[in-house]
């Protein structure tokens, strides 16, 4: 158990929908990192927040948005869905924006959009 | 720009077997290194790490040395076990600049070790 919390596993939605991911980080830890893979494009990197705040944006659609709460837990929102953005969603933690703090990962969503 | 790059799999090998996965990675400034490991159904887990050139990081039989001069970052291990089973993925991170933290991902590289 690597301590971070993602919620809900499993999600499937109707293409146009929007949905919530939740992530829960390790407790203590600043940063949140949200990543998805796909059998496409491997882990790709969408966006980073430290302490509340957005640190580093990737390759993340504009119908996509995240934010991270007082309380350090973050949401990715995903909108107007495609076939295409059915994936897997993990989100990572670590203790500070540093490189050598380790990246702890969740299990993971995975998004079917049908 | 920053990227990685490992050899395709899947990868077949039976128990006892010696094992490589190739990775190697080009980056902007002076990365540091990762192995992450994915059983079925769960998340990415650390294996091993190595920050600087020279280091070699090591865990659970696993070794993997950091090659600047080869920009190489290659995951062995002397004998595998069915355990072992599971997709591995290299990854680097830079250690400063408006990336940091961030981590960016080889395709990943499927092992099956048979019994």
């Amino acid at each position: 158990d690597s301590g971070v919390t993602q919620t809900p596993k499993h999600l499937i939605t109707a293409t146009g929908q929007r949905v919530t991911l939740r992530c829960s980080p390790r407790s203590g830890d600043l940063s949140v990192y949200w990543y998805q893979q796909s059998l496409d494009q491997g882990l790709q990197f969408l966006i980073q927040y430290y302490n509340g705040e957005e640190r580093a944006k990737g390759n993340i659609l504009e119908r996509f948005s995240a934010q991270q709460f007082p309380d350090l837990h973050s949401e990715l929102n995903l909108s107007s869905l495609e076939l295409g953005d059915s994936a897997l969603y993990f989100c990572a933690s670590s203790e500070d924006r540093g490189n050598f703090a380790e990246a702890f990962f969740g299990q993971g969503t995975r998004l079917t959009v049908v | 720009g920053n990227s990685v790059t490992q050899m395709e799999g899947p990868v077949t090998l039976s128990e006892e077997a010696f094992l490589t996965i190739n990775c190697t990675y080009t980056a902007t400034g002076y990365p540091s290194l990762f192995w992450y490991v994915q059983y079925p159904g769960e998340g990415l887990q650390l294996l091993l790490k190595a920050t600087k050139a020279d280091d070699k990081g090591s865990n659970k039989g696993f070794e993997a040395t950091y090659r600047k001069e080869t920009t190489s970052f290659h995951l062995e291990k002397g004998s595998v076990q069915v355990s072992d089973s599971a997709v591995y993925f290299c990854a680097l991170s830079e250690n400063r600049g408006s990336t940091l933290g961030r981590l960016y991902f080889g395709r990943g590289t499927q092992l099956t070790v048979w019994p």
